[in-house]
C-alpha cells in the first residue's frame, strides 16, 4: 500500500523561529491533509491541499503532486504550535474518497 | 462550521463489556470513519461507511462492528472489549471527494 514518510520526525524551536515540516507519499494520491494534533488529543484541520499552495496566517502549505511531496511551513512560531503534526492522504474508493493514510508525525515543540 | 460530536472524552470499561462509541456529524456528510491511535503505530482505519446502513472494513476491523442506521450517526461497538482494545478513538466525516473532520477523540481504557 501506499507509504507517507514525515521528516523530521522531532524538532525543537525557539519561540519566533520559522520551520519546514515535509511529507513523501509514495504513490499518486487524489487528496492530502495536514493536521494538528494538541495536547489535548483533538486533530485540527490545517489544510486540505491535494496540489499547490495555501496560507492561512502564520502557516503555509505546499503540494508538488507530480514529485509526490508536501511542505508545511510555519512561521513565528508560538509555544501554542506545539503538538505533533500530521500529513494524511487519500485513496478513492470507487466515487467516494475512502480512508486517509497517515504518516507518523513530527512533534514539535516551541520553547519560550 | 463542521461539527463531528463523540458521545465520551473519556470512557472506562471492564474486559469482557459490550462497549458502544457514538459519533454525530451535523453537516449531512456522506462518509464516515473510525480510526484508532496508539504510540508507535499512528493512526489505523478500524471502519468506515459511505453510506446509510453501508459499511467497508480497515485496516484493523478485528474485534470490532459498527452500525449506521441514521445518515449522521456512526457507531463502533467493541463486541467483547479486551484490554488490547485500550486507545484513543477518532471518528471523522466528510462530504464525497472533501477533507475529513475529525471528532474530539474518546480515550478509552479497558480494565
Amino acid at each position: 500500500g501506499i507509504q507517507v514518510e514525515q521528516s523530521p520526525p522531532d524538532l525543537i524551536l525557539q519561540e519566533g523561529a520559522n520551520s519546514t515540516l515535509r511529507c513523501n507519499f509514495s504513490d499518486s494520491v487524489n487528496n492530502l491533509q495536514w493536521f494538528h494534533q494538541n495536547p489535548w488529543g483533538q486533530l485540527i484541520n490545517l489544510f486540505y491541499i491535494p496540489s499547490g499552495t495555501k496560507q492561512n496566517g502564520r502557516l503555509s502549505a505546499t503540494t508538488v503532486a507530480t514529485e509526490r511531496y508536501s511542505l508545511l511551513y510555519i512561521s513565528s512560531s508560538q509555544t501554542t504550535d506545539s503538538g505533533v503534526y500530521f500529513c494524511a492522504v487519500a485513496l478513492y474508493y470507487g466515487g467516494s474518497q475512502g480512508n486517509l493514510i497517515f504518516g507518523k508525525g513530527t512533534k514539535l515543540s516551541v520553547k519560550p | 462550521d463542521v461539527k463531528v460530536t463523540q458521545s465520551s472524552r473519556y470512557l472506562v470499561k471492564r474486559t469482557g463489556e459490550k462497549v458502544f462509541l457514538e459519533c454525530v456529524q451535523d453537516m449531512d456528510h456522506e462518509n464516515m470513519f473510525w480510526y484508532r491511535q496508539d504510540p508507535g503505530l499512528g493512526l489505523r482505519l478500524i471502519y468506515f461507511s459511505y453510506d446509510v446502513k453501508m459499511k467497508e472494513k480497515g485496516d484493523i476491523p478485528e474485534g470490532y462492528s459498527v452500525s449506521r442506521e441514521k445518515k449522521e450517526r456512526f457507531s463502533l461497538i467493541l463486541e467483547s472489549a479486551s484490554t488490547n482494545q485500550t486507545s484513543m478513538y477518532l471518528c471523522a466525516s466528510s462530504l464525497l471527494v472533501q477533507p475529513q473532520h475529525f471528532g474530539d477523540g474518546t480515550r478509552l481504557s479497558i480494565l
